[in-house]
């Protein structure tokens, strides 16, 4: 059981250049998130979705977009990369029908724009 | 909106001794999660403690437990006979139940983070 897998671990992008971050969980989760971590900041969310088809915007959704079309996949996506997004990214999961296990999380991918 | 606040930047404390994290945080919410994530240099998030706000219990697992005053909105974290493996950043989080209609009634529950005490453990 791998839990929740982000790829790539590492990412080194130019301003202005585009991509995906993966992430997939394999717990059949209906929810998934998004969060960046900044020093100083803790975790925010960026966007989350309830479900396949189903996507929202956190507290910080600006230069960002998802899509969920299946329940295992949830990837976040960067159309024109900023140094402001220069971040570490955690992808998270859990099931529905009780809190109180708390989210699962990825490793993370720390991502520096140039 | 929730917030969540912990005060201590940074702390520091002898290995075998016991230390305490404060967590307070603000909500108009009546049902909800707190939970207390440890981030070690290996940059995983791991779930160290939970607590169910409608339970007055104080939530234990092992050397950590929680002190949980519900009217004071306050949630601290004790760690007792303190470990090296114990240093990493800890995160207080918060977790309500939000309702959209048009899901169907599936609520969301999406995590508030507090920005993090960084926990040294001293040989």
């Amino acid at each position: 059981n791998a839990g929740v897998t982000q790829t790539p671990k590492f990412q080194v992008l130019k301003t202005g250049q585009s991509m995906t971050l993966q992430c997939a969980q394999d717990m059949n989760h209906e929810y998934m998130s998004w969060y960046r971590q900044d020093p100083g900041m803790g975790l925010r969310l960026i966007h989350y979705s309830v479900g396949a088809g189903i996507t929202d915007q956190g507290e910080v959704p600006n230069g960002y977009n998802v899509s969920r079309s299946t329940t295992e996949d949830f990837p976040l996506r960067l159309l024109s990369a900023a140094p402001s997004q220069t971040s570490v990214y955690f992808c998270a999961s859990r099931a529905p029908v009780t809190g109180r296990d708390g989210y699962t999380f990825g490793s993370g991918t720390r991502l520096t724009v140039v | 909106a929730q917030t969540v606040t912990q005060s201590q930047p940074e702390m520091s404390v002898q290995e075998a001794e016991t230390v305490t994290l404060s967590c307070t945080y603000d909500t108009s919410e009546s049902n909800y999660y707190l939970f207390w994530y440890k981030q070690p240099p290996s940059r995983q998030m791991i779930l160290v403690i939970r607590q169910e706000a409608y339970k007055q219990q104080n939530a234990t697992e092992n050397r950590f437990s929680v002190n949980f005053q519900k009217a004071a909105k306050s949630f601290s974290l004790k760690i007792s006979d303190s470990q090296l493996g114990d240093t990493a950043m800890y995160f207080c989080a918060f977790m309500k139940r939000r309702f959209r209609p048009a899901y169907s009634g599936a609520g969301s529950y999406q995590l508030t983070f507090g920005k993090g005490t960084k926990l040294s453990v001293i040989p």
